[in-house]
């Protein structure tokens, strides 16, 4: 894996259902993965940042979990809700002298009421 | 606390002319990161100024430049605008920048068209 990749590109979910989406990201250099929310019109908004292979972060009803060796990260939705129709947008910061966040594409998620 | 605000939200602009975009982060942080993104692309990291000095430039021409002044204001410049450059320009700030778990604060960004 050379760049963020996210999958899939998009998704349509109904009200009540759970669901989840992948980030991968090159393994070496890794420094930290970000997740965000962008909902149509507004600005990104932070989701979790995580450091550590095995890191598992939760808010509310979404949580991320992170693999550094093999490269991934799961975002699960629980019980979708309407408002939970965004983009979830992940990043990945290599470190070093590196101040930047290399962005995936973007799962666009639809729920449908 | 006032969040990162971007001015102006829309733009329009011709082929050849130049644009100057604003940032002004959330009062504390020193760093403010540039993006752009163009339909079907992911968020592309233009720069990232700290303490009015930049740290880090992403792979776009040297038409594209950027300044940050001592409250940390940022502004980027865009010359000989081209069509390509039509996109939403965002920017974000953070007390440190990408590092660790820095989180950065996304503006609402401002929506360039180049006619």
């Amino acid at each position: 894996i050379l760049n963020v990749e996210q999958s899939p590109q998009s998704l349509h979910v109904q009200e009540g259902d759970s669901t989840n989406f992948t980030c991968s990201f090159p393994s070496s250099n890794f420094y930290a993965l970000h997740w965000y929310r962008w909902e149509t019109a507004k600005s990104p908004e932070a989701l979790f940042v995580m450091t550590l292979n095995g890191d598992e972060k939760k808010k509310g009803r979404i949580s991320a979990t992170l693999n550094t060796k093999e490269g991934y990260s799961y975002l699960y939705i629980k019980g979708s809700q309407p408002e939970d129709s965004a983009t979830y947008l992940c990043a990945q910061n290599s470190g070093g002298s590196n101040y930047k966040l290399t962005f995936g594409k973007g799962t666009l998620l639809t729920v449908n009421p | 606390k006032a969040g990162v605000t971007q001015t102006p939200r829309y733009l329009i602009k011709t082929r050849g002319q130049q644009v100057t975009l604003s940032c002004s982060p959330i009062s504390g942080h020193r760093s403010v990161s540039w993006y752009q993104q163009t339909p079907g692309q992911g968020l592309q990291f233009l720069f990232e100024y700290f303490s009015e000095t930049q740290r880090n430039k992403g792979n776009f021409p040297g038409r594209f430049s950027g300044r940050q002044f001592s409250n940390s204001r940022s502004e980027m410049n865009v010359s000989t605008l081209e069509l390509g450059d039509s996109a939403l320009y965002l920017c974000a700030s953070s007390s440190q920048g990408a590092r660790r778990k820095n989180i950065q604060y996304f503006g609402a960004g401002t929506r360039l068209s180049v006619l």
